[in-house]
């Protein structure tokens, strides 16, 4: 089955790049997402990568992909206190049913 | 926009107590999910519903049951609770057409099982 693996946490400081780092099992994944969680929420998409995609860049996000190594990263440029959350890498389950399986999820602390 | 609505926000439980998760969504989406949130574990999915109708166990099912109500709602319900219940526990939802769909999450409910 589906294996994703992340760091559970990460401190920067305002202002600072954070970069949040993601292996993932299942080389057949057509998406790779990252679903941000803020305090007391749900989650939310925040980004994701087609398979066949190297890099993707929103604004102050980047997204790397490395398919040979099987690992997924995210990086926020010039880090703010609203960045705080908890970030999870998730990959579509291959198994025939529609979910996905998510990472243990990385705590972003911002420091101000 | 309502999207996603669990209720309650927060529950006390004792041990063997029963009760039931609620949850309803207005994006009239064919798929329905149950997480639960452990410390240091992620999320892992306790039961679905590719469709109305439909319901299939997860990775974690123990100790809960389900129910597709309707198009728009699924509840979760626990009959005993038990201490390692004690979570956090999410619903979801997408449209359903494919294994890339967009989720769309509640807020969650706290539940203490004591």
């Amino acid at each position: 089955g589906e294996d994703v693996e992340q760091s559970l946490f990460l401190s920067v400081r305002e202002g600072d790049s954070s970069v949040i780092n993601c292996t993932y099992t299942d080389s057949s994944s057509t998406y790779l997402y990252w679903y941000k969680q803020e305090p007391g929420a749900g989650l939310q998409l925040l980004t994701y990568i087609f398979s066949n995609m190297d890099m993707k860049q929103d604004q102050r996000l980047t997204v790397l992909l490395n398919k040979k190594d099987k690992h997924l990263s995210l990086r926020i440029a010039d880090t703010q206190t609203g960045d705080s959350a908890i970030y999870f890498c998730a990959e579509p389950n291959s198994g025939g049913y529609q979910k996905v399986t998510f990472g243990t999820g990385t705590k972003l602390q911002v420091i101000p | 926009n309502a999207g996603v609505t669990q209720t309650p926000k927060f529950q006390v439980l004792k041990t063997g107590q029963s009760m039931t998760l609620q949850c309803a969504q207005d994006m009239n989406h064919n798929s329905m999910y149950w997480y639960r949130q452990d410390p240091g574990m992620g999320l892992r999915l306790i039961y679905y519903s590719a469709s109305e109708g439909t319901t299939d166990k997860g990775e974690v099912p123990n100790g809960y049951n389900v129910s597709r109500l309707n198009k728009r709602e699924f509840s979760l319900r626990l009959e005993s609770a038990a201490p390692s219940q004690t979570s956090v526990y999410f619903c979801a939802s997408d449209r359903g057409h494919a294994t890339n769909e967009k989720l769309f999450f509640g807020s969650g409910t706290q539940l203490s099982v004591l």
